[in-house]
């Protein structure tokens, strides 16, 4: 069956300019999770959705950094004015009750690569 | 959720078994232990997670210890599509606010044709 999916495979921008990031999780999985991956590092927790709300947004750098979800399934990461320090791998993961049980397994997408000239 | 301690990097020879260690000296008794993989160029996959007991599944075995400080993952027999890093993450069952990870930087594995 469909993964989870994300678009653009890959972004290249300039130091100050907005992006979207999107994520089309599986079909019926209500909790979506955004995490961040540095070269080298693992993968740092950004924002957890529980259908259309951000329950858990503790991850999030600072205030250029964005998530929404509106229809409980797409979500979209925004980030404004973007700086170098923003290229990383986003990715994006989907489980289906998102309730913390050990069985909820997350099943994540390939990511986007995003580069900040 | 408590920290996970492995080592940056292992080898092993294909079709030989490989055991990837875990220390988790502050593990709590609602901690789970969660085993996923990054294959190159993709997000992370599922491989395998318990409690208390050793488990089996078809892609790994995973050996606690008896005082849960350490764990082990097993692959029985290594394939050069195992090349990956492994993380090891504790994940509190009595969270409720999602299940989100907290990863490490895990453990890159190298098979050796």
């Amino acid at each position: 069956g469909a993964g989870v999916s994300q678009t653009p495979s890959n972004k290249v921008t300039e130091k100050g300019k907005y992006v979207e990031l999107r994520c089309d999780p599986i079909s019926g999985h209500t909790a979506l999770y955004w995490y961040r991956q540095s070269l080298g590092q693992g993968p740092e927790f950004l924002i957890y959705f529980q259908g259309t709300g951000a329950a858990d947004d503790s991850g999030l750098p600072n205030d250029r950094f964005f998530a929404v979800r509106p229809e409980g399934s797409v979500s979209t990461l925004k980030i404004q004015r973007t700086e170098r320090g923003d290229s990383a791998v986003y990715l994006c993961a989907s489980s289906l009750t998102g309730t913390g049980g050990p069985t909820d397994t997350q099943y994540f997408g390939p990511g986007t690569r995003l580069t900040v000239l | 959720d408590a920290k996970t301690t492995q080592p940056n990097s292992m080898e092993s020879n294909e079709e030989e078994p490989v055991h990837l260690p875990c220390n988790h000296s502050t593990i709590s008794g609602t901690d789970y232990i969660h085993w996923y993989r990054q294959l190159p160029s993709q997000g992370p996959e599922y491989v395998i997670h318990g409690l208390t007991s050793n488990v089996n599944n078809r892609m790994a075995s995973l050996a606690i210890a008896e005082d849960r400080k350490s764990s082990t993952l097993i692959l029985h027999r290594a394939t050069l599509r195992d090349a990956a890093v492994y993380y090891c993450i504790l994940r509190d069952v009595r969270r409720n606010t999602g299940n989100q990870f907290y990863f490490g930087t895990g453990t890159s594995l190298t098979v050796i044709p």
